[in-house]
């Protein structure tokens, strides 16, 4: 595809649950970002991958979250016992160099 | 990076030029500066970056004060789908680093 997709679009899951989260970024990007954007709120930032490089874990809020990516493609997003709290869009970005293309996010509801 | 302050909101009527402005008095000499836009319900899109010269292209324009501790973009003339919150951002040019999000200004186009 032309951009960076995501999937699920939207996702409900329970408290306690685990789930997945998935970014296709742009091919041949070499840097993948993952933010997360509360209701009414700007982007966190929550990791890093640039190539083969170890990410840039820095902005996970605790070790319940966390990320893969394998080479330059896909890259999925992983929270483990989830909490209300954790309800908000999970935006992914690629890079090739300076300008970051954003997808259209995934809206995580933890009930 | 860099600090940016930007006003929280304006209004615009349509076909005006929309002027946002950006403060960020602490920008370094190799950072650019960066403008995205956010609208409702979408992942960031990214409008328009400089260094020091005046940039223009099918978006907008971005003017950048010549001590460069200041920055105006420029929609020339508004449509109701320039509704949006527009981030300001300065970083490091050749740099895959994350993006720091502030708050943005929420730009309503208005008929």
């Amino acid at each position: 595809g032309a951009g960076v997709s995501q999937s699920p679009s939207n996702k409900v899951t329970e408290k306690g649950k685990d789930v997945e989260l998935r970014c296709d970024p742009i091919s041949g990007h070499t840097a993948l970002y993952w933010y997360r954007q509360r209701l009414g709120q700007g982007l966190e930032f929550l990791i890093y991958f640039q190539g083969n490089s170890a990410p840039d874990k820095s902005g996970l809020p605790s070790d319940r979250f966390s990320a893969e990516r394998t080479g330059e493609s896909v890259s999925t997003l992983t929270i483990q016992r989830t909490q209300q709290e954790d309800s908000a869009v999970y935006l992914c970005a690629s890079s090739g160099h300076s300008i970051q293309f954003f997808g259209p996010g995934t809206r995580l509801t933890v009930l | 990076d860099a600090k940016t302050t930007q006003p929280t909101s304006m209004d615009c009527a349509e076909g005006r030029a929309a002027n946002l402005p950006c403060n960020h008095s602490t920008i370094s000499g190799n950072e650019y500066v960066y403008w995205y836009r956010q609208i409702h319900s979408q992942g960031p899109q990214y409008i328009i970056h400089g260094l020091k010269n005046n940039e223009t292209n099918e978006m907008a324009s971005l003017i950048i004060t010549e001590d460069r501790k200041s920055s105006t973009l420029i929609l020339p003339h508004a449509t109701l789908r320039d509704t949006a919150v527009y981030y300001c951002i300065v970083r490091a040019v050749y740099n895959t680093d994350k993006l720091i999000f502030g708050t943005g200004t929420r730009l309503q186009v208005f008929p």
